[in-house]
Parts: structure tokens; C-alpha cells; sequence
């Protein structure tokens, strides 16, 4: 079974300047998360998506950052425009139905990670 | 609001010395505790959930156990392999997860 796949795996670019990742769940996973991961911290969940709805948003900068999962699939999260403070990893996860009892354990990408200088 | 505390930060052992990472949290409605595994550059990889106070697991040389305010990960006579950070989660009522900042262990051979 493939994994999460994320891309691109590494990005460098000048502050104020815009960005986008890439991310394709495993087959048939309803949830979808997105996190940033600062160096030596762990994951803190910027939004969770149902299929195509969003269950949580409240950590997400909305001023500078979107997302979106059209058809319910692979996900899309922009950085617009880029801060210092967002260099970091972006991680996205996948569960089969992180709604459902028994289905919530989350597989993760490789990440994203980002140098914003 | 959820919160997860991982100690201690960092952790170095010799090979076959084995020891306990801590996991205190706490969580409105707990569905469940996760533990994952995180080598240099690559994403978490997991380990265990763990759903109820008493509740145990079991992988290689690793040993998950719960309680109603904690989380014990043991490692039995580690290898350098098992070098890594451990990381932490619960899930609570909000469907929302929240990690700790993880502990990084290291073995010496």
C-alpha cells in the first residue's frame, strides 16, 4: 500500500514571497491533516479535513495561509506571503475516518521542509 | 484546552539499558493516546494508540502502557537502532490531535 506522498521535499524562498505543497493521502483515507513542525518541537496541527469539509482551522494563520481538498482527495496548503517564522516542516497525515472509533491512528509524509530567508 | 508533556526532553542510554519515556496529559474525553517514532528528515512513523486506562502493547522491544493521567513508552534492553525521537499524542472530544515536543533518545553501542 502506498504511503502519504508529499512534495515537493524541500523549498527555499525569500520572505514575502508565496509557496505551495503538495499533499496525496493513502487510498481511501477520509481525514486529512496538515502540520508545521518547528525544529526541535513536535507537530502542531494547522487543519483537519473530512473529505472535503474542514473539521478544525483555529491554529491556521488564515492572514498568510489556506488550504483546500477539492474532491475530497489530495490537498493543497499556501503560504501567501512567506515570514521568517514559517521555516519549518510541513507535514501531512492521513487516517481512514478520523471521526470513527478505531479508525483515527494517522499516517504521515515525508514532510516539506521550508527555509524562508 | 488539550495539553501533552513529554520527559524528559532527552535521553541517552547504552545499549541494553533499558528505561521509561513519560507521557502526562490531559484531555477532555480521552479517544485515544498515540505513540510515534520520528528518525532525522523523515515524517512520524507509528508505534501504538492506546484507548483506555490499563490498556497495554507490545512491538519488538517496546512496551506502551496507559493510565487515566499518563503514558509510559518502555524500552527493554535497547540497540543503537531504536536512536530516534518519541513523540506523544492524545485525541480528545474535539477530534483535535495535540503532540508533545517528544523526547529524543540516543543509544550508544
Amino acid at each position: 500500500e502506498a504511503g502519504v506522498a508529499q512534495s515537493p521535499r524541500y523549498k527555499i524562498i525569500e520572505k514575502r514571497q508565496s509557496v505551495a505543497f503538495w499533499c496525496n493521502p493513502i487510498s481511501g483515507h477520509a481525514t486529512l491533516y496538515w502540520y508545521q513542525q518547528i525544529l526541535g518541537q513536535g507537530p502542531k496541527l494547522l487543519i483537519q479535513f473530512q473529505n472535503n469539509g474542514v473539521v478544525d482551522d483555529s491554529q491556521l494563520p488564515k492572514d498568510r495561509f489556506s488550504a483546500e481538498r477539492l474532491k475530497g482527495v489530495d490537498s493543497t496548503l499556501k503560504i501567501q506571503p512567506a515570514k521568517l517564522e514559517d521555516s519549518a516542516v510541513y507535514l501531512c497525515a492521513s487516517s481512514l475516518d478520523g471521526m470513527r472509533a478505531g479508525q483515527e491512528t494517522q499516517y504521515f509524509g515525508p514532510g516539506t521542509r521550508l527555509l524562508v530567508l | 484546552e488539550d495539553q501533552v508533556t513529554q520527559s524528559p526532553e532527552a535521553l541517552r542510554l547504552q545499549e541494553g539499558e533499558s528505561s521509561s519515556l513519560n507521557c502526562s496529559y490531559t484531555v477532555s474525553g480521552l479517544r485515544g493516546l498515540f505513540w510515534y517514532r520520528q528518525d532525522p528528515g523523515k515524517g512520524p512513523e507509528f508505534l501504538f494508540t492506546l484507548y483506555s486506562a490499563g490498556e497495554e502493547k507490545e512491538k519488538e522491544r517496546l512496551k506502551a502502557t496507559l493510565t487515566k493521567k499518563e503514558s509510559f513508552l518502555h524500552i527493554t534492553a535497547p540497540k543503537p537502532e531504536d536512536s530516534a525521537t518519541y513523540l506523544c499524542a492524545v485525541e480528545g472530544g474535539s477530534y483535535i490531535p495535540t503532540f508533545g515536543r517528544g523526547t529524543s533518545l540516543i543509544v550508544h553501542p
